[in-house]
């Protein structure tokens, strides 16, 4: 079983939609958790860190569920900008930086 | 510097030349990366560094790849006779390693092509 896994999509929305993305690890000891960012195969970028009791960041809300080993990400009226590749990234805590990243999954928003 | 900077940014090896990438972290930083991506988006951790230390080599394919992060000197991953697979686009990242929620910062890849 992998690391961590995605639904590797496509999503393709239209502009203003809001659109939901999950992701499970199967580590339960893992430590930290994100959502990263990656535009045509270029630098992952981070979007944001994902915390115990949920976070949101404008348009952007991440959630944790520690039980259910389930991470997700939700964009509320996606904008053009917004399409890229979501990588679900994980942290078991075992070494600094060793990170765990799921296969992305692929958003498109269209006018 | 503010960026982490990845040279060079394309690199083309015929199967069985040596390729040499280099990375400078961002000032500060004490911690490097290195991440190798292949096709799919599947990022695969090769190792890590502390300062001029290994500090995680447990992803390194040790019989053809070496790395080095020396004082005053760009870090840099080595691949010793390249093969067809290790085409892939290669990522460091640094870190000021402040704890595990400390993200890693990218650089914008070298993308290196075995034929």
């Amino acid at each position: 079983r992998k690391e961590v896994e995605q639904d590797p999509g496509p999503f393709n929305v239209p502009e203003g939609a809001t659109v939901a993305f999950n992701c499970t690890y199967s580590n339960s000891a893992s430590q930290s958790f994100f959502w990263y960012r990656q535009d045509c195969r270029k630098e992952p970028k981070l979007l944001m860190s994902v915390y115990s009791s949920g976070n949101e960041d404008g348009r952007f809300t991440a959630q944790l569920n520690r039980a259910s080993q389930y991470i997700s990400l939700l964009i509320r009226d996606s904008k053009l900008s917004d399409s890229a590749t979501y990588l679900c990234v994980v942290n078991r805590g075992s070494t600094l930086g060793r990170l765990y990243f799921g296969r992305g999954t692929q958003l498109t928003v269209w006018p | 510097g503010e960026e982490v900077a990845q040279t060079p940014k394309h690199l083309v090896r015929g199967e069985g030349q040596k390729a040499k990438l280099y990375c400078a972290p961002i000032k500060g930083h004490s911690y490097v990366f290195w991440y190798q991506q292949v096709l799919k988006n599947e990022f695969k951790f090769l190792i890590s560094f502390q300062n001029e230390n290994v500090f995680d080599e447990t992803g390194m394919p040790k019989e053809r790849f070496s790395a080095k992060c020396l004082p005053n000197s760009p870090c840099s991953l080595e691949i010793q006779a390249t093969k067809l697979e290790d085409s892939a686009v290669y990522f460091c990242a640094s870190s000021p390693g402040q704890g595990y929620n400390s993200p890693l910062h990218f650089g914008n890849g070298t993308r290196l092509t075995v034929t």
